[in-house]
């Protein structure tokens, strides 16, 4: 069975790091580019970051350009969310995401999700 | 950014009705549009990709249509277990990707 599971959430005052994990299983992992979605608490889902399935590019939504660096490692079927300088309206839900395409480029939709993970920025 | 705007926001019907639920773009997006069902402290599934595409395991019952900036997803007969919040998603103007609000489906 194909799954998705993140770890890494916590309490982190603003200012801080913290960085998540995604650990796939079940699908070849390096077919698929994987993404990050976000949800704060009682709110919808806003996208955060994507990596290709080759790790040659990345994006990321302009609200965190330049304090969250998404990356991956094949070997070890993960993915990884390092994230800087939290800020209270990170606070959220994350999820992993697999994109549905694989082998080349990002359909943006998502097929496959993990539970999530809780990061709550707060002093 | 493409905002998405999904109604009702509430939507309350009973088993066995048929549903029919909205979602406008400010802006074209072609057919690159997706849906998605969450139920409390789940993940989100994906029900339908490119306005009425369903991934294998999806029932027949889900189905969507629209292009441009009008979508809609139709449930035509309301099982118990389709109560839930459904999202539209757009992937004609990336990044970003965006959702709309949501809209909750709720037992009448």
């Amino acid at each position: 069975q194909m799954h998705l599971v993140e770890s890494g959430g916590g309490v982190v005052q603003p200012g801080r790091s913290l960085r998540l994990s995604c650990a796939a299983s079940g699908f070849t992992f390096s077919s698929h580019g994987i993404h990050w979605v976000r949800q704060a608490p009682g709110k919808g889902l806003e996208w955060v970051a994507a990596i290709f399935h080759d790790g040659s590019n990345e994006h990321y939504r302009d609200s965190v350009k330049g304090r969250l660096t998404i990356s991956r490692d094949d070997p070890t079927n993960t993915v990884s969310l390092e994230m800087t300088n939290l800020r209270g309206e990170d606070t959220a839900v994350y999820f992993c995401a697999r994109d549905r395409g694989w082998w080349g480029q990002l359909t943006w939709y998502f097929d496959l999700w993990g539970r999530g993970t809780l990061v709550t920025v707060s002093s | 950014e493409i905002v998405l705007t999904q109604s009702p926001g509430t939507l309350s019907l009973s088993p066995g009705e048929r549903a029919t639920l909205s979602c406008r773009a400010s802006q074209s997006i072609g057919t690159y549009l997706a849906w998605y069902q969450q139920k409390p402290g789940q993940a989100p599934r994906l029900l339908i990709y490119d306005v009425s595409k369903r991934p294998t395991g999806i029932p027949a019952r889900f189905s969507g249509g629209g292009s441009g900036t009008d979508f809609t997803l139709t449930i035509s007969s309301l099982e118990p277990e389709d109560f839930a919040v459904y999202y539209c998603q757009q992937r004609g103007d990336w990044p970003p990707i965006t959702f709309g609000q949501g809209t909750r489906l709720e037992i009448k």
